[in-house]
């Protein structure tokens, strides 16, 4: 079964400056997804960014871009020029393609805290 | 405006009791899914439904049930039998299957979730 780990319960940055989230996912499989996704205050879940597993190029979304290094099954989030409203729970998700791809697998999370 | 509307936002169970979790949606998505979500943990999945009138169980669903009697409409009941029913319930919707077409990548789409708690 795939995992997803994420090794950083939580997280502080200032305003402005940059911060890396990490993510790591233990699967058999070569054609997958990757998603991270935010969950502030309101607890409502937002999806940040998506990564295509065949897709050697990494994915960027204005502020926010991953590092996506298939061999070391590793996804880092990297949020440049961190706004306040940036504060939130971020999850890494791995969903499989063909059977089973309903499902998308979570990692525990990681809170970031942007201080002013 | 069109999204996921997930009611009420907060609910009380007492012991013995059955209660049910609601989820509309109107996006004209195919497939809807249930999640919770524990305190410090990620989101583990319930049930989840690919069309209408048919549904699966996901990693967690002893103690849930569902229906997905209309399209719109994936209502989740926490039984008696779930002894630990308190926490952050989502309900998502997604695309979901045109013919055969993988669901690769599909965008999930999030309620604003039910907080239940055990009176």
């Amino acid at each position: 079964a795939q995992t997803v780990t994420q090794s950083q319960p939580e997280m502080s940055v200032q305003e402005a400056e940059t911060v890396t989230l990490s993510c790591t996912y233990d699967t058999s499989e070569s054609d997958y997804y990757l998603f991270w996704y935010k969950q502030p205050p309101s607890r409502q879940m937002i999806l940040v960014i998506r990564q295509e597993a065949y897709k050697q190029q990494n994915a960027t979304e204005n502020r926010f871009s991953v590092n996506f290094q298939k061999a070391a099954k590793s996804f880092s989030l990297k949020i440049s020029d961190s706004q306040l409203g940036d504060a939130a729970m971020y999850f890494c998700a791995y969903r499989r393609v063909g059977q089973g791809a309903q499902k998308l697998v979570f990692g525990q999370g990681t809170r970031l805290t942007i201080n002013p | 405006d069109g999204g996921i509307t997930q009611s009420p936002k907060y609910l009380f169970r007492k012991e013995g009791q059955n209660v049910t979790l609601s989820c509309e949606q109107n996006l004209n998505h195919d497939a809807m899914y249930w999640y919770r979500q524990d305190p410090g943990q990620g989101l583990r999945l319930i049930y989840y439904s690919q069309i209408v009138n048919d549904f699966q169980k996901g990693d967690i669903a002893e103690g849930y049930s569902v229906s997905r009697e209309k399209k719109e409409s994936f209502p989740l009941t926490v039984t008696s039998a779930q002894k630990n029913p308190t926490a952050f319930y989502l309900c998502a919707s997604s695309p979901g299957r045109r013919s055969q077409v993988d669901l690769r990548g599909e965008k999930l789409f999030f309620g604003s979730g039910t907080q239940l708690s055990v009176l």
